[in-house]
């Protein structure tokens, strides 16, 4: 499989407890959020998004916040299993006839200590 | 995995020599997309396709050409790769109903430019 070797910023938590990871966007025109999770190896894989008139949103075991005021959106992952480690993205998307063209940030690495 | 294939997984080439990366795929997706993965980037878009012989330029398609003759297959092709083409390229998919911000990714395509 593929990977990068990226420098990020690490989030370590343990096991069975909650994760947030945050993230910044710069584009106040973003018609949807979403997150990424990509493991080791592996193409990113697609969580959970929300889209831009709404301030939450809940998954299976994750909760996706947005803020638009200071531009800011977490995600949140309840009971954090080992399962979960990976490097996390958000990426936005403006809605155009262009289909899904996502601007991405930069990467949080989640780490999960037995 | 969303059917999609890409090929070859890793390759290694000399500066000045033309690349092409294949991403195939097998659920008549319209839409498909090719990004590349750097270190402190995360992913960047390079182009992508709106159906048969319909492209167009992402962030970073400066380098690089696209061509989508038939919908199963979507190629990228560096005419004269340089060592900055040295990357993790990544193809996605959506199928184009719902636009929210979901891509399908493939596993990537590992290339390296000496």
């Amino acid at each position: 499989g593929e990977s990068v070797g990226l420098h990020l910023p690490t989030l370590s938590v343990q096991e069975g407890d909650n994760s947030i990871i945050n993230c910044a966007y710069s584009n106040s025109a973003s018609d949807y959020f979403i997150w990424y999770k990509q493991e080791s190896g592996k193409g990113p894989q697609f969580i959970i998004d929300i889209r831009s008139n709404m301030d939450k949103r809940q998954g299976q075991r994750v909760t996706v916040l947005l803020n638009k005021t200071v531009k800011h959106l977490s995600l949140q992952i309840a009971a954090t299993q080992p399962g979960d480690s990976a490097v996390y993205f958000c990426a936005e998307n403006i809605l155009t006839g262009g289909g899904n063209k996502l601007t991405f940030g930069t990467g949080t690495q989640l780490k999960v200590e037995l | 995995d969303a059917g999609i294939t890409q090929s070859p997984r890793h390759k290694v080439t000399e500066t000045g020599t033309p690349v092409t990366l294949r991403c195939h795929q097998t659920e008549n997706h319209r839409y498909m997309y090719w990004y590349r993965q750097d270190p402190g980037h995360g992913l960047r878009l390079i182009h992508y396709s709106y159906g048969v012989k319909d492209t167009d330029k992402g962030e970073v398609s400066d380098g690089y050409s696209v061509s989508r003759s038939k919908t199963e297959d979507f190629l990228l092709t560096l005419e004269s790769a340089t060592s900055s083409q040295t990357s993790v390229y990544f193809c996605a998919v959506h199928q184009g109903v719902g636009n929210t911000g979901e891509l399908f990714f493939g596993e990537g395509s590992r290339l390296t430019v000496l």
